[in-house]
């Protein structure tokens, strides 16, 4: 099992607001190390979303946002759009393991 | 344009062998640091190894740690991954990512990834 855990699934009608947590502790997100999220589309390889807590990629709409407080992050998606429809993982450090990296437990966003 | 493909998957027997490759390019190989991070079927990402630019520093997950070898070739642009004394939990699609260049000073991130190889270890 992973040190960092998000919700198995969120949904949201097109149009509206869902937010993703990535729950930590204070050996990851809550010692200051950046989280970073992660969307991967069906049967597709996953793509960085965001990076350093909050920053976007060039290419990424700015309807996908992060943010990082104590020992959780969150990733916000607005206006919900059909092809945001896929596993979201946010990534980062833990100094009490051997692993150089670490991956949250993955959300599945639907699109009703 | 960036790209990374990897190669070598397929079906091998439990306590099997098998050598990934994944041929880079778009970038300036020698310079970035990669890793390899693979998804069981129906499951989650799991990073499983890191080499440096160099590949004088190399880590790798507890789960595999004494059975799989990351090597490169800078010459050839390449990442490989020996996995040795395969199990039915190794069974998943690996995926070479390179990581971030570290500017910025954040913790590395993958920036870009494969497409993936499927390993499937069944008798």
């Amino acid at each position: 099992q992973s040190v960092l855990t998000q919700p198995p699934s969120v949904s949201g009608a097109p149009g509206q607001r869902v937010t993703i947590s990535c729950t930590g502790s204070s050996s990851n997100i809550g010692a200051g190390y950046d989280v970073h999220w992660y969307q991967q589309l069906p049967g597709t390889a996953p793509k960085l979303l965001i990076y350093g807590n909050s920053n976007r990629p060039s290419g990424v709409p700015d309807r996908f946002s992060g943010s990082k407080s104590g020992t959780s992050a969150s990733l916000a998606i607005t206006g919900l759009q059909a092809e945001d429809e896929a596993d979201y993982y946010c990534q980062s450090y833990d100094s009490s393991l051997s692993a150089r990296y670490v991956f949250g437990t993955g959300t599945k966003v639907t699109v009703l | 344009e960036v790209q990374l493909v990897e190669s070598g998957g397929g079906l091998v027997q439990p306590g099997g062998s098998l050598r990934l490759s994944c041929a880079a390019s778009g970038f300036t190989f020698s310079s970035y640091e990669m890793n390899w991070v693979r998804q069981a079927p129906g499951k989650g990402l799991e990073w499983v190894s890191y080499i440096s630019s160099s590949g004088s520093t190399i880590y790798y997950a507890d789960s595999v740690k004494g059975r799989f070898t990351i090597s490169r070739d800078n010459a050839k642009n390449s990442l490989y991954l020996q996995m040795n004394s395969l199990r039915a939990e190794d069974t998943a699609v690996y995926y070479c990512a390179r990581e971030s260049d570290g500017s910025g000073s954040y913790l590395p991130y993958f920036d870009y990834w494969g497409q993936g190889t499927l390993v499937t270890v069944s008798s």
